[in-house]
């Protein structure tokens, strides 16, 4: 059982607007900032979102990230096959004392 | 370019020890924290461990405290995870990331290719 909680999926076709949701609570997301990572098959992940909104170079402005409360959301738009991969949400824990991702959503694009 | 090259995994009996290392470069590295994150094939990512800057200060997830130590060395640009009194559930592959900043509650901002740790009898 995930601190984080995602959705196990989400799916959507080429050129939809995908979001991923993230919900945490007051000790992590209420008080932390949260990042993005993107995983394919067989690959490490990779950072794609920090701070809450901030992309790191490189990745397309495609992807944005919100946070409200305590929870956090991941939105894609312009849906591209390539975008199909897993997707984690992290964030520190103040209260564990340490880093906590969610489960993880799958990603299809249909 | 920021490079992360783990090595040290491999096949251990139960209660067994390894020693993983993470050789870094491409970077400044005693500049920056670093942390090793598990997943476990076909699941999720787990934070296990982290480090500031200097080594000074290190955090652990609560499964691993007193069984792993993590530790680095500036002058050899390497970040070190001792794993003792292994278990099954301690079975993932085990990824070296460089943190964003000096301390360990920075996001994993580069990730080394990881490194495979199987607990079996």
């Amino acid at each position: 059982q995930s601190v984080l909680t995602q959705p196990p999926s989400a799916s959507g076709t080429p050129g939809q607007r995908v979001t991923i949701s993230c919900s945490g609570g007051s000790s992590n997301i209420g008080i932390n900032t949260i990042n993005w990572y993107q995983q394919f098959p067989g690959a490490a992940p990779k950072l794609l979102i920090y701070s809450i909104d901030q992309r790191p170079s490189g990745v397309p402005d495609r992807f944005s990230g919100f946070s409200s409360g305590t929870s956090a959301s991941l939105a894609i738009s312009g849906l591209q096959s390539e975008d199909e991969a897993d997707y984690y949400c992290a964030s520190w824990d103040d209260s564990l004392n340490g880093w906590v991702f969610g489960g993880g959503t799958k990603l299809t694009v249909l | 370019e920021v490079q992360l090259l783990e090595s040290g995994g491999g096949v251990v009996r139960p209660g067994g020890s390894l020693r993983l290392s993470c050789v870094a470069s491409g970077f400044t590295f005693d500049d920056y924290g670093m942390s090793w994150v598990r997943q476990v094939a076909g699941k999720g990512l787990e934070w296990v461990a982290g480090l500031n800057f200097s080594g000074g200060s290190t955090r652990y997830v609560d499964s691993v405290k007193g069984r792993f130590t993590i530790s680095r060395d500036n002058a050899k640009n390497t970040l070190y995870l001792e794993a003792s009194s292994l278990r099954a559930e301690d079975t993932a592959r085990y990824y070296c990331t460089k943190l964003a900043g000096a301390t360990a509650v920075s996001q994993f901002e580069h990730w080394g290719q990881g490194t495979l740790v199987t607990v079996s009898s």
